[in-house]
């Protein structure tokens, strides 16, 4: 089966502060995605990034960036210099392949609340 | 980018009524669509993955004949509430994808509650 833990379930920082919001999956497949959505208050999932899991290489884009190991199983995601408007709520998901029949399961989620 | 409509954005409706909840790819064609279900400050749960032209695969304990899957084309699936009660209030959200572990794009969500 699949699982996907995210044991923060609320980080607040204040602006300009880096956070990192941590993500660990399990699952038995070989081949499986990993992403990112971000929730903000209005409901609507905003899809961040996804990761194959033959892809290790961390990732930057602008001020957010990923960090991608295996070895622990976990897909950590990092905001730098925070901003209000990154207040949200963030989700990691996992989507499979052989047993799992690319469903994709979300973690319980992070609330991310940034003040000025 | 990849679109997804989902309409309406919010519904109230009584007791016992029923209510048709639509998802609509509007720029691909989406092989495979996912009704999820969010509770307040809960995560998304997987109702049933809707697949073109075939009977919807619901997850254990969602009752098949209350949520309603119809995925009668490539653009379109509609989630319908039969009989709704208070206790399905929620927030619907569907989900569409063009290929097997393509990226799923979802819909804005429907905020349905039932009085």
């Amino acid at each position: 089966a699949q699982k996907v833990t995210q044991a923060q379930t609320e980080i607040s920082v204040v602006e300009k502060e880096d956070v990192t919001l941590d993500c660990v999956y399990e699952t038995r497949d070989t081949t499986y995605y990993l992403f990112w959505y971000k929730q903000p208050p209005s409901g609507e999932l905003v899809f961040l990034i996804r990761r194959n899991s033959f892809d290790e290489q961390n990732e930057i884009s602008g001020r957010y960036s990923w960090n991608f190991q295996k070895s622990t199983s976990s897909f950590n995601f990092t905001i730098t210099a925070s901003q209000v408007v990154d207040s949200a709520v963030y989700f990691c998901a996992l989507s499979g392949g052989e047993t799992s029949g690319s469903r994709l399961t979300f973690g319980e989620g992070t609330q991310l609340t940034v003040n000025p | 980018g990849a679109v997804v409509s989902q309409h309406p954005s919010w519904v109230i409706c009584k007791s016992g009524t029923s209510v048709k909840i639509e998802c609509r790819s509007l720029d691909f064609q989406a092989t495979t669509m996912f009704w999820y279900r969010q509770f307040p400050k809960q995560s998304l749960m997987l109702m049933a993955t809707s697949n073109e032209g075939s009977k919807a695969t619901y997850e254990q304990g969602v009752e098949k004949d209350k949520f309603l899957i119809n995925h009668a084309s490539l653009t379109l699936s509609t989630l319908t509430v039969t009989s709704a009660h208070p206790e399905d209030s929620s927030f619907y959200i569907c989900s569409a994808r063009r290929l097997l572990n393509s990226p799923l794009h979802f819909g804005n969500g429907t905020r349905l509650t039932v009085t």
